[in-house]
């Protein structure tokens, strides 16, 4: 079945940076669009970033953009996103999803928690 | 960027009731919106897609309709895995965006 893995997240100071990793398996990644999304504490749902599937086009939520950035590896199965100069407000538990498809809806991962703080 | 907006915020129900949320957008997203589920800890799990569509596996209490820039998303009887969170989400660009959620609390 469709499973997604997110890695990475940790305590990091304001300033730093930190990458995060999303493994892939149970569909064809190569053909899958894929995004990046968050949720800070007790808050609601916010996009952060997408890859088209051939990494020809990527888009960035205002709040990050110039600050991190979303690549991927096929030959991995793999998603990343690299987060540089990270504020306070970046703290959020941090979701991959894959996009929605003909043959059904978005799936997201289990997440992976990333604290800004002093 | 297109908004959306959700109403209730809180919806206070009792097993076995019928509850209707709304979501709209700021502008025409055509049948290009997904309800997402999310209870406490776990990772949002989608219902509906493309406004109308049942994910599979869900139970068929649950329904959506609308285009354009109305939806709502009904629970025929509400059961008790049922309360949770509930989220809209426009995909009408790869830019997606969500509503601030309902919550469905027991009464």
């Amino acid at each position: 079945q469709v499973q997604l893995v997110e890695s990475g997240g940790g305590v990091v100071q304001p300033g730093g940076s930190l990458r995060l990793s999303c493994a892939a398996s149970g569909f064809t990644f190569s053909r899958s669009a894929m995004h990046w999304g968050r949720q800070s504490p007790g808050k609601g749902l916010e996009w952060v970033a997408f890859i088209r599937f051939d990494g020809s086009e990527k888009l960035y939520a205002d709040s990050v953009k110039g600050r991190f950035t979303i690549s991927r590896d096929d030959s991995k199965n793999t998603v990343y996103l690299q987060m540089n100069s990270l504020r306070v407000e970046d703290t959020a538990l941090y979701y991959c999803a894959k996009d929605h498809g003909v043959g059904g809806g978005s799936i997201w991962g289990q997440g992976t928690m990333v604290t800004v703080s002093s | 960027d297109i908004q959306m907006t959700q109403s209730p915020s809180t919806l206070s129900a009792s097993v076995g009731d019928r509850v209707t949320f709304t979501c709209r957008a700021s502008q025409s997203i055509s049948s290009w919106l997904a309800w997402y589920q999310q209870k406490p800890g776990k990772a949002p799990k989608v219902l509906i897609y493309k406004a109308s569509t049942l994910e599979s596996g869900v139970p068929s209490r649950f329904s959506g309709s609308g285009s354009g820039t109305e939806f709502t998303l009904t629970i025929s009887s509400l059961q008790p895995d049922d309360f949770a969170t509930y989220y809209c989400q426009q995909y009408n660009s790869h830019s997606w965006t969500f509503g601030p959620g309902t919550k469905v609390e027991i009464k």
